[in-house]
């Protein structure tokens, strides 16, 4: 079984702090990757994708892969209320599947 | 408006009763996919379609039917509907599958949160 592991939390974080998120996976054939955010109640929305190692960022968003570790994080800047949401790592291991892990429940506290 | 639409957003059910929860997009993709999502677990995939009459299993397709008669629509069926089945259930659509870059993103529809009694 493929899998993606996530810190449930909640991660709990001033406003204006670095909140890092974390994720390992599995199967070191992964191609993709990707954090989507969902807000209590509404459906998940991507928000960044990275594909080969190193940074990628956007805006207050940052994406690191390490495939030689098997994880990715991300990392939200200037963090804002707004961004108090769970936020899901998802994998495709170059197969037609997305695997996603639990999430983690970020909380900025303003 | 780009949407993935689904239908109904809450639905109660008694077990073995048989419910289809209808998923539709309006953005030509090709590729679309049914979740559930359960506490602690995460999204877990269902079904998948990669185009007209292709489908195929993702980790939890137990007790699930699919079929995609057309490039829009890929209705969820439970035929005999169980309590395990409870859960909240996502369709998503994409441009194309996985492994060939800026077509990966995927949308989701509202949900349908479904109780089996």
């Amino acid at each position: 079984q493929k899998e993606v592991e996530q810190n449930s939390g909640p991660l709990s974080v001033p406003e204006g702090a670095i909140a890092s998120l974390n994720c390992t996976y599995s199967d070191r054939g992964s191609q993709s990757f990707f954090w989507y955010r969902q807000y209590s109640g509404k459906s998940p929305e991507l928000i960044m994708s990275i594909y080969s190692n190193g940074d990628k960022e956007d805006g207050r968003f940052t994406a690191q892969l390490n495939k030689a570790s098997q994880y990715v994080s991300l990392l939200i800047r200037d963090s804002q209320p707004s961004d108090s949401a769970t936020y899901l790592c998802a994998v495709n291991n170059a197969g037609n599947m997305l695997t996603f892990g639990g999430g983690t429940r970020l909380m900025v506290k303003p | 408006e780009a949407q993935v639409t689904q239908n109904p957003r809450y639905l109660i059910t008694v077990t073995g009763k048989k419910l289809t929860v209808t998923c539709s997009q309006n953005m030509n993709h090709e590729y679309m996919s049914w979740y559930r999502q359960d506490p602690g677990l995460g999204l877990r995939q269902i079904y998948y379609s990669m185009n007209v009459e292709v489908t195929d299993k993702g980790d939890v397709p137990e007790g699930y039917k699919v079929s995609r008669k057309e490039k829009r629509n890929f209705p969820l069926i439970l035929e005999s509907p169980s309590p395990n089945q409870t859960s909240l259930y996502f369709c998503a659509s994409s441009l194309w599958a996985f492994g060939q870059g800026q077509g990966e993103k995927l949308f989701f529809g509202s949900g349908t949160q479904l109780s089996v009694l």
